[in-house]
């Protein structure tokens, strides 16, 4: 009964490449979400998404970030050309449909861009 | 969804219960409470939520007033791993499927349980 899995749990990239962060959310959960969390500072929503759909992106940076969770496979929140800026604790969770009964977070991926 | 307003900080001591207030004075109808917490460096974790009724489950108790304007979570026996930031977060129930579905963190209560 695995909960939400991200990983990698450090990723470090220079600036300027790419990078991914992977999540897997619990089993029978069909929606994700994904929060930021720079240091010092609170959980900010970025994204929500249910399989195959992007239902609320309203948290997500205009360019450079992207997600997606497909058919198959975790959901993938992927940040093109890193800025120093980016490093960040990122966040996953998931839940069933509307979440009435709260998310489950994962361990989230904390990402240094040197 | 509503705004909520908590401390900034709470102190307890080891063993003794700790009372967090979270003040929710524009709150309507359909909207439950929800508190999360979250320990230095891990992903938040849910605690427990409710309408109006007081709930209780193995971690915690969740007391709404009658005018459901404000909540209290009470840890009824700290102990050091309690250490965290407490989150209260308002939001209404979900019942279409494209409604959208976030919850909004505020800057929460550090608790500080001492030994």
């Amino acid at each position: 009964n695995a909960g939400v899995m991200q990983n990698p749990r450090h990723l470090v990239r220079r600036r300027g490449q790419e990078a991914r962060l992977r999540c897997s959310p619990m089993k029978g959960h069909s929606h994700v979400y994904w929060y930021r969390q720079l240091p010092e500072e609170g959980l900010k929503f970025m994204v929500y998404l249910q399989k195959e759909n992007i239902i609320d992106e309203s948290g997500m940076p205009k360019e450079r970030f992207s997600a997606e969770f497909p058919k198959e496979g975790p959901s993938i929140l992927r940040i093109q050309q890193v800025v120093r800026g980016d490093s960040a604790a990122y966040f996953c969770a998931s839940s069933t449909r509307q979440g009435n009964y709260g998310y489950t977070f994962g361990s989230g991926t904390r990402l240094t861009v040197v | 969804d509503a705004k909520t307003t908590q401390p900034t900080s709470m102190d307890c001591a080891e063993g003794r219960a700790a009372n967090l207030p979270c003040n929710h004075s524009t709150i309507s109808g359909n909207e439950y409470v929800y508190w999360y917490r979250q320990i230095h460096s891990q992903g938040p974790q849910y605690i427990i939520h409710g309408l109006k009724n007081n709930e209780t489950n193995e971690m915690a108790s969740l007391i709404i007033t009658e005018d459901r304007k404000s909540s209290t979570l009470i840890l009824p026996h700290a102990t050091l791993r309690d250490t965290a930031v407490y989150y209260c977060i308002v939001r209404a129930t979900r019942t279409q499927e494209t409604s959208g579905s976030r919850l909004t963190f505020g800057e929460g209560t550090q608790l500080t349980v001492n030994p």
